[in-house]
């Protein structure tokens, strides 16, 4: 079952500007995790933010969460041609597994 | 650095065949999973393992088993492979669950047609 989704399915800027990646949610969580894609390979962790936390940063990454409205954000600042890759939110679903969503696909333009 | 080896990284294989997809992580986790990744269906959890022998259901595990022999190992089985299970194959570990904050880690998948 689906718990995340990501909005908008894809994005295209240009470099040097700001990516902004929303996630909604459904049920309750104790953290919230962003992964990167880059095509065809597997995924990388790229943050956590946990439920007590509202918002997050590393590097160039910035990461909210609002558990009143189950909703997340991730904004890649200065984007770069090789942030282009697809960017997914992952729940804690039960106590073993992340569920995830079906991803934003960021396209940077040099 | 945490490593997840699939051993294969491209395969074909015929309907009806049983396929073997093969994981090895390098850094003693307790969890394994496996994932399914479809364009439009995002990543579907097929099983997962929190122990050695030990194996849970996912989302999706119909037409798939699994075996966790070693802690280390974890391998995927399609009984008997059909088209609908082209896709591409994302092995993962943690320490342990991701509710306790703790990050998975992916290999670089498997991709498998079924012809």
């Amino acid at each position: 079952s689906q718990q995340g989704e990501e909005d908008p399915q894809a994005l295209s800027i240009q470099e040097g500007e700001n990516a902004t990646m929303n996630c909604s949610y459904k049920t309750s969580i104790n953290n919230l995790q962003w992964y990167r894609q880059n095509s065809g390979r597997g995924l990388v962790h790229l943050i956590l933010i946990r439920s007590n936390e509202r918002e997050k940063h590393s590097g160039r990454l910035r990461v909210t969460l609002d558990t009143s409205k189950k909703s997340s954000s991730l904004l890649i600042t200065a984007s770069r041609a090789a942030d282009t890759a697809s960017y997914f939110c992952a729940t804690d679903v039960g106590y073993s597994t992340l569920t995830f969503g079906k991803g934003t696909m960021l396209l940077v333009s040099p | 650095d945490v490593k997840v080896t699939q051993s294969s990284r491209y395969l074909v294989k015929r309907t009806g065949e049983k396929v073997f997809l093969e994981c090895v992580q390098d850094m003693d986790h307790e969890n394994m999973f496996w994932y399914r990744q479809d364009p439009g269906l995002g990543l579907r959890l097929i099983y997962f393992s929190y122990d050695v022998k030990m194996k849970e259901k996912g989302d999706i595990p119909e037409g798939y088993s699994v075996s966790r022999e070693k802690k280390e190992r974890f391998s995927l089985i399609l009984e008997s492979a059909s088209t609908n299970q082209t896709s591409m194959y994302l092995c993962a570990s943690s320490t342990s669950g991701p509710r306790s904050g703790n990050t998975i880690y992916f290999g670089e998948g498997s991709w498998l047609t079924v012809v």
